[in-house]
């Protein structure tokens, strides 16, 4: 069955820290996709990133990088110099081939950057 | 470029009373569609997706439901609402149903009842 697991529900760090959000997926099938968003106190939830099951290549976007592992089936979040702005809830989620593009979220690690 | 629109904002509902959560998607045609609901502890659960007019699937049994009447509008309804329906609606779009394209929220409903 497929899953995914944020084991930190809250973090909090002091503005400019660095901080890594983990994301731990299961599924069966060889064809998935993961996914990044954030929810900011506003409620409304912002997509960030999409890595499929077959590119393991990491990313970096400005002060976000996300790095992809299958052999411990982790898509971690990784904001460098963290900013108040950040602070949100963070959710990955999974999403596997032919499913309708039904989306299996994580309960969420919420961030709290403090100035 | 692709908007999603979900009214109302906020919504206090007495036990028992009807509910109808309205969402139109502009910008594109024969989107994927979605609600979830957030509760207090966070997670999102999905409710119902539908990948055409008219076609719902349900993935939690209970006493909401869905209705998608034009191509880019997704309803969801209830009869009798319980004190259990509290909590954070959100509708969300895709570009087709194979999973990889990323879905695009709306700024949700928060749904109180009393």
């Amino acid at each position: 069955a497929q899953k995914v697991t944020q084991a930190q529900t809250e973090i909090s760090v002091v503005e400019k820290e660095d901080v890594t959000l983990d994301c731990v997926y299961e599924t069966r099938d060889t064809t998935y996709y993961l996914f990044w968003y954030k929810q900011p106190p506003s409620g409304e939830l912002v997509f960030l990133i999409r890595r499929n099951s077959f590119d393991e290549q990491n990313e970096i976007s400005g002060r976000y990088s996300w790095n992809f592992q299958k052999s411990t089936s982790s898509f971690n979040f990784t904001i460098t110099a963290s900013q108040v702005v950040d602070s949100a809830v963070y959710f990955c989620a999974l999403s596997e081939g032919n499913q309708g593009g039904k989306l299996i979220f994580g309960q969420g690690t919420e961030l709290s950057v403090k100035p | 470029s692709q908007t999603i629109h979900q009214w109302p904002a906020t919504l206090v509902q007495p036990v028992g009373s009807p509910l109808s959560l309205e969402c139109t998607v502009e910008g594109t045609s024969n989107p994927n569609l979605y609600w979830y609901r957030q509760a207090a502890g966070r997670g999102l659960q999905l409710l119902f997706y539908s990948v055409g007019i008219g076609q719902i699937s349900s993935e939690v049994p209970q006493n909401l439901s869905a209705s998608r009447p034009q191509d880019r509008q997704f309803i969801l309804s209830s009869k009798k609402l319980l004190l259990s329906d509290s909590g954070f609606y959100l509708c969300a779009w895709s570009w087709g149903p194979s999973g990889d394209q990323p879905q695009h929220f709306g700024d949700g409903t928060r749904l109180s009842i009393l």
